[in-house]
């Protein structure tokens, strides 16, 4: 079992709807999860950290916690034809170690 | 504030040679953290330091090293390069050198092919 696993995708959202995105993680003492975007050609950038159990909302992104069910989820409200990347979901094992998964990537169609 | 620097941005080189890879961090930041980036195996993590000292490794040969000098530049050198090692190896700093951290700041990469 891989220690973060995304779906691949596409994930194929027209512009203006909300796209999901998830990931589950297999080590349960994992405390510190995060979303990167990366577009093609480019180096991953940083767009959310999540903590703690429940929602934390940024602007049109809202990350999700369930650390019971160990699964970490992005939602991008409003989606634009700008979010269209690939999105990798990471997790903490210590001193910047971060495990990413292979990364979802997502179309938005204008 | 620049970002994250890394030289040379590509380079190819043969079978059996070695290669030294430089990567500037933020200004302040003193966490490098290296990456490698390929198609089939994803990001996978290399070593990471913090103030001249390697805190972590991930499951890479002894081929592949890596330090940091006093001003939190940071090198890193694959020695005995093999058609494996093609691939972008990413350097990242962090200003925060907690343990659970990883808001990570991405350079460009370095962009490595074995011939």
């Amino acid at each position: 079992q891989k220690e973060v696993e995304q779906n691949s995708g596409p994930l194929s959202v027209p512009e203006g709807a909300i796209a999901s995105l998830n990931c589950t993680y297999s080590d349960r003492g994992s405390q510190s999860f995060f979303w990167y975007r990366q577009y093609s050609g480019k180096s991953p950038e940083l767009i959310m950290f999540i903590y703690s159990n429940g929602d934390k909302e940024d602007g049109r992104f809202t990350a999700q916690l369930n650390k019971a069910s160990q699964y970490v989820s992005l939602l991008i409200r409003d989606s634009q034809p700008s979010d269209s990347a690939t999105y990798l979901c990471a997790v903490n094992t210590g001193f910047q170690k971060l495990v990413f998964g292979t990364g979802t990537r997502l179309l938005v169609s204008p | 504030k620049a970002g994250v620097t890394q030289t040379p941005r590509y380079l190819i080189k043969t079978r059996g040679q070695q290669v030294t890879l430089s990567c500037s961090p933020i200004s302040g930041h003193r966490s490098v953290s290296w990456y490698q980036q390929t198609p089939g195996q994803g990001l996978q993590f290399l070593f990471e330091y913090f103030s001249e000292t390697q805190r972590n490794k991930g499951n890479f040969p002894g081929r592949f090293s890596g330090r940091q000098f006093s001003n939190s530049r940071s090198e890193m050198n694959v020695s005995t390069l093999e058609l494996g090692d093609s691939a972008l190896y990413l350097c990242a700093s962090s200003f925060r050198g907690g343990t659970n951290t990883g808001e990570l700041f991405f350079g460009e990469g370095s962009r490595l092919t074995v011939l």
